[in-house]
């Protein structure tokens, strides 16, 4: 089993539509997760973190964690073609030294279309 | 306020040839960790570096090497380039002490293309 699964897509929306990406882990001891957004050709850029139970809002994006469930999602309200990236999820938990390694899933395309 | 730069943009090698890829971390960060990135997936720790030491290292073979220099600035070293060392490298500042809001800003990436 894969630390970190998502669905590489890709998940194709129409503009104004919510877009939902999901993405569950295995190790039960990460604490922290991380959406980051990512053009083609381009490096990552964190959009997102979270580390309590619950629901994360930040304008048009939701964060959403389970840790019972082993699962985060991120939700994209009023999706717009300038959306269209992969999305990359991560968690990070802590080691001896605190160094906090995130580990990335493969990422989910997006595709907002008009 | 810069952010993380990365040099050269793009990298044309041959196998069997050696490289050097450069890091800028971000104003008021002391901590450098390297990815690879291969297409189509996420990106993978290659190392990490703090205080001009290896910190933490990923599954990858020793011909890829690091350094930090006292300005927090780091190098990735790969030898012996064989084909699938193509990629996409990036570089990740951050703070040590970030705790639990660890987050890791990435450079643009230098693209490193292997004939």
């Amino acid at each position: 089993q894969k630390e970190v699964e998502q669905n590489s897509g890709p998940l194709s929306v129409p503009e104004g539509a919510i877009a939902s990406l999901n993405c569950t882990y295995s190790d039960r001891g990460s604490q922290s997760f991380f959406w980051y957004r990512q053009y083609s050709g381009k490096s990552p850029e964190l959009i997102m973190f979270i580390y309590s139970n619950g629901d994360k809002e930040d304008g048009r994006f939701t964060a959403q964690l389970n840790k019972a469930s082993q699962y985060v999602s991120l939700l994209i309200r009023d999706s717009q073609p300038s959306d269209s990236a992969t999305y990359l999820c991560a968690f990070v938990r802590g080691d001896s030294g605190g160094s906090y390694i995130p580990t990335f899933g493969r990422g989910t395309s997006l595709i907002v279309h008009p | 306020d810069a952010g993380v730069t990365q040099s050269p943009t793009h990298l044309i090698k041959t196998r069997g040839q050696q490289v050097t890829l450069r890091c800028s971390p971000k104003s008021g960060h002391d901590t450098v960790s390297w990815y690879q990135q291969a297409l189509g997936q996420g990106p993978q720790f290659i190392f990490q570096y703090y205080e001009e030491e290896e910190r933490q290292r990923g599954n990858f073979p020793d011909r890829f090497s690091g350094h930090q220099f006292p300005n927090y600035s780091s190098e990735l070293n790969v030898n012996a380039l064989l084909l699938g060392d193509s990629a996409l490298y990036l570089c990740a500042s951050s703070l040590l002490r970030g705790g639990l809001r660890h987050e890791q800003f990435f450079g643009p990436g230098t693209r490193l293309t292997v004939l």
